[in-house]
């Protein structure tokens, strides 16, 4: 079993939906990050997050630690948004830059 | 600079030949990381260097592997004796402090023929 899994693992969406990604992890952390991969492969970090929740414009993080459960959303959608999204994990007691990363969700919004 | 530059972008080496990739982070951040994420597979964790600290080399998958971090500003990852198992494309990424995100590279995709 993986130690982040993500769901759903493809999202396909209409422009303007409201779309939440989620993450569910196994060990007892100290950071999340969502990262944002797009077609052409370059990264970006969109949140690191250690409680409650995060906004940067129409995206949302949110994480329940007890629950090891963290969720991205984003509100209305827009097809510039479509790409890979990453969930990664910084085990508890790890060194800083030793994350764990879920296989990703790959999100499609259409016009 | 501006963001975090990796060359080469594009490497193809022959099964057996040593490479060298290298990372120029954002200027000023001390911490410094890479990755590496090959065909259908996720993204997993190589080595981690923060300023002056030991890194954490923990995710190198075989001694064929090496990095170094000079000045504590531009790192070359090497790797020795390519395998075909080595083709991945290989990410680098800085961050000032432990509490701010990562700025990553665009990568250096490898390719061992």
């Amino acid at each position: 079993k993986n130690e982040v899994e993500q769901s759903p693992q493809n999202l396909t969406a209409q422009e303007g939906e409201f779309i939440t990604i989620n993450c569910s992890y196994s060990v007892g952390i100290s950071a999340l990050h969502w990262l944002q991969q797009h077609p052409g492969g370059g990264i970006v970090s969109l949140f690191m997050l250690s409680s409650g929740k995060k906004k940067h414009g129409r995206l949302i993080a949110t994480i329940n630690i007890q629950e090891k459960h963290s969720s991205l959303h984003i509100t209305a959608s827009h097809p510039r948004d479509s790409a890979v999204y990453i969930c990664a994990v910084r085990e508890r007691g790890g060194s800083q830059g030793n994350l764990i990363f879920g296989k990703g969700t790959k999100l499609s919004v259409k016009p | 600079g501006a963001g975090v530059s990796q060359s080469p972008s594009n490497k193809v080496t022959e099964k057996g030949k040593d490479v060298e990739l290298r990372c120029d982070p954002i200027s000023g951040h001390t911490a410094l990381y890479w990755y590496r994420q090959s065909l259908g597979q996720g993204l997993e964790f190589l080595i981690y260097f923060q300023g002056n600290s030991a890194p954490d080399k923990s995710g190198l998958p075989s001694d064929r592997f090496s990095a170094e971090r000079t000045g504590g500003s531009v790192s070359t990852l090497t790797i020795q004796r390519t395998q075909q198992e080595d083709s991945a494309v290989y990410l680098c990424a800085s961050s000032s402090h432990w509490t701010e995100g990562y700025t990553f590279g665009s990568g250096t995709r490898l390719t061992v023929v």
